[in-house]
């Protein structure tokens, strides 16, 4: 009964490659988010997904592409991989768009070589 | 532009006894929610706590209890009676009803020691 499940927990892949990380709440929740943590655990926010329409599409390359099949999924797709991207990618949900409390994902570690 | 600063980068507290976490924020706008999550080393994000701007009172949460100072922008987070579960990253996070996002700070590691 996992709130928000992200599949792989683990991803490690070589440079210039394409992956995908899964992201699927069973909360009932109108909108899903993505966050990027770097090494020193700063987390910032890349997208948000409010049933089904983008709302926020932080700076980030467009190498990374979210896709929000339905309001339960969003999934993160990145192209041409760089060393940079190695981080932990945490997917959240929460009720509305703003004012509600945003419940996380256990994360995926990506490592790129 | 909204920050959030947490000035503690690690701390230690003693199984049973109290600590409190700061936080800090910046903000021109006077709606917004604060939160206070904590990270175990599983890295799942957790939420502990939540307060509204507009609320005075302290928000609570078992042995979790926040001291929110509404003019002076500070947001610390009391843990009472610690346990060693409690060992984990805490974030504080602030959250507008004009940007849209969240913010979080840096983080604040904290040990729970036996």
């Amino acid at each position: 009964d996992t709130a928000v499940s992200q599949t792989p927990k683990y991803l490690v892949t070589q440079m210039g490659n394409d992956k995908s990380i899964k992201c699927e709440q069973n909360l009932g929740h109108d909108t899903m988010y993505w966050y990027k943590q770097d090494s020193k655990k700063f987390l910032k926010i890349m997208f948000s997904y409010n049933n089904k329409e983008l709302i926020i599409n932080e700076t980030v390359p467009n190498r990374f592409s979210p896709k929000s099949p339905d309001k339960a999924h969003l999934n993160l797709h990145i192209n041409s991989l760089e060393l940079g991207d190695s981080a932990v990618y945490f997917c959240a949900s929460s009720q509305g768009f703003y004012t509600d409390t945003q419940y996380f994902g256990p994360g995926t570690r990506l490592t790129v070589l | 532009a909204q920050t959030v600063t947490q000035s503690q980068p690690e701390m230690s507290v003693q199984e049973a006894e109290t600590v409190t976490l700061s936080c800090t924020y910046d903000t021109s706008e006077n709606n917004y929610y604060l939160f206070w999550y904590k990270q175990p080393p599983s890295r799942q994000m957790i939420l502990v706590i939540r307060q509204e701007a507009y609320k005075q009172q302290n928000a609570t949460e078992n042995r979790f209890s926040v001291n929110f100072q509404k003019a002076a922008k500070s947001f610390s987070l009391k843990i009472s009676d610690s346990q060693l579960g409690d060992t984990a990253m805490y974030f504080c996070a602030f959250m507008s009803s004009g940007t849209y996002k969240y913010i979080f700070g840096t983080g604040t590691r904290l040990k729970v020691l036996a």
